[in-house]
């Protein structure tokens, strides 16, 4: 079967530096996502990687190894603002969005 | 400004109704999905459609179906709601159906069923 693992929750500090990760195994890839969720809100994009290496947006970056099946997203100077659910998705061989569960991500002053 | 609408942010509907959610895109995009959101189970995909008139079955299409008359509109039917079916619902669109870009997605729907 298929399958996407993120951590169910984390906990970090305003100002700090934080990785969730995500871990896959799927019927074939065609890319990974990154989408953040404000309680209550819809799913926004952050990031999409196919190949391998770090893609750098801003104070959000996000990380793939296909050998590993695996991936993270790096949030820095972490702010308030951020406290969300992060979510990881595989577009799988049949270009369908495989998703994890959801990281919720509690941002501490 | 992209859009995705959702025609309810919230509804309570008793057991055995006949539910309908709405959904609008005015992003002119081929493909369209319904999910719901539960949570701890993460997105999981009911319907979805790459064209006016199409559909196909995602993971938990029991107990739905879904009306694609028109390219802005999706349409996910209950047909006889269940308390089971008490979930968030997500309405998303894209761009074609192989093109690797991300969702757009609707403000969802709280469903209560009682």
């Amino acid at each position: 079967g298929q399958n996407i693992d993120q951590p169910t929750e984390m906990t970090a500090t305003e100002g700090a530096i934080v990785q969730i990760n995500c871990t896959y195994q799927t019927s074939g890839f065609n890319g990974l996502f990154w989408y953040q969720q404000h309680a209550g809100e819809a799913p926004t994009f952050l990031s999409y990687n196919v190949l391998d290496g770090l893609e750098e947006k801003g104070r959000f970056s996000s990380f793939l190894s296909r050998s590993k099946g695996y991936s993270y997203l790096l949030l820095k100077e972490l702010q308030m603002k951020d406290s969300a659910s992060y979510l990881c998705a595989v577009l799988d061989s049949n270009y369908q969005l495989i998703w994890g569960a959801g990281t919720k991500l509690i941002i501490k002053p | 400004d992209v859009k995705v609408t959702q025609s309810s942010r919230y509804l309570v509907k008793r057991t055995g109704e006949k539910v309908f959610l709405e959904c609008v895109q005015d992003m002119d995009h081929e493909n369209m999905f319904w999910y719901r959101q539960d949570p701890g189970l993460g997105l999981r995909l009911i319907y979805f459609s790459y064209d006016v008139k199409m559909k196909e079955k995602g993971d938990i299409p029991e107990g739905y179906s879904v009306s694609r008359e028109k390219k802005e509109r999706f349409s996910l039917i209950l047909e006889s709601a269940s308390t089971n079916q008490t979930s968030m619902y997500l309405c998303a669109s894209s761009p074609l159906r192989d093109v690797n870009t991300e969702a757009f997605f609707g403000q969802g729907t709280r469903l209560t069923v009682v």
